[in-house]
């Protein structure tokens, strides 16, 4: 089986502050690892994808992102946010075995005050 | 800029109606999903389609049936609804492929009262 958590329902930040949005799976392989974005009544949006190779992903719009096996954590960074990201942030895990399938964490409400 | 086409946006019914959701894919995508978000955010695979086959079907309720008439639409038919299907109902869409970006349309907020 396998799971997404991401620990922190809601985050405030102020603009131009750096930011962290945590993400931790559990998976017994290396899953697809994946951040999406909704804006309100929006799709959502691709940030970024990891496999393989670097464990630091670079996404849209500044965002990066950091794998790390030995702490099961996928966690989403931004240097400096900007009060456009607000936004609902979404991390997702595609297994192996079934790669066409998105298992979605429950989502981080992020709010940049400006 | 939009690429995954849904219709309506919004839709208010009765316990026990029917109910229909299309979406559209422009990308000349393989593969489409049908996924469900409820109040809380919190979202689901439901259903995915490649060329017309049904290749996932999680355990959601026999009142839900996809349609699909070519690769570019899939369609979410809803018998009998049920006060827990409120919900927004997301249609995405892929190439055919190993862990393919998924691209989302806008959703169908469906209320039932």
């Amino acid at each position: 089986a396998q799971s997404v958590t991401q620990p922190d329902a809601r985050v405030t930040v102020s603009e131009g502050a750096s930011l962290q949005l945590r993400c931790k799976y559990s998976y017994s392989a290396t899953p697809y690892l994946f951040w999406y974005v909704q804006y309100p009544r929006q799709g959502l949006q691709l940030l970024l994808k990891y496999y393989s190779g670097d464990p630091v992903v670079q996404g849209v719009n500044s965002f990066e992102a950091e794998f790390s096996k030995s702490n099961s954590s996928f966690h989403l960074q931004k240097a400096s946010v900007h009060w456009s990201d607000s936004a609902v942030y979404f991390c997702a895990l595609s297994p192996m075995s079934n790669y066409n399938v998105l298992y979605f964490g429950s989502g981080t409400k992020l709010t940049v005050e400006p | 800029e939009t690429a995954v086409f849904q219709t309506p946006n919004y839709h208010v019914t009765q316990v026990g109606n029917e109910v229909s959701f299309n979406c559209k894919q422009t990308l000349g995508h393989d593969t489409m999903y049908w996924y469900k978000q409820d109040s809380k955010k919190l979202l689901k695979i439901m259903f995915s389609y490649n060329n017309k086959q049904l290749i996932v079907n999680e355990t959601v309720p026999r009142r839900f049936s996809p349609q699909s008439s070519d690769k570019a639409h899939l369609n979410l038919r809803i018998k009998s609804v049920e006060p827990e299907d409120s919900a927004v109902y997301l249609c995405a869409s892929s190439r055919l492929g190993g862990w393919a970006e998924q691209f989302f349309g806008p959703g169908t907020r469906l209320t039932v009262l």
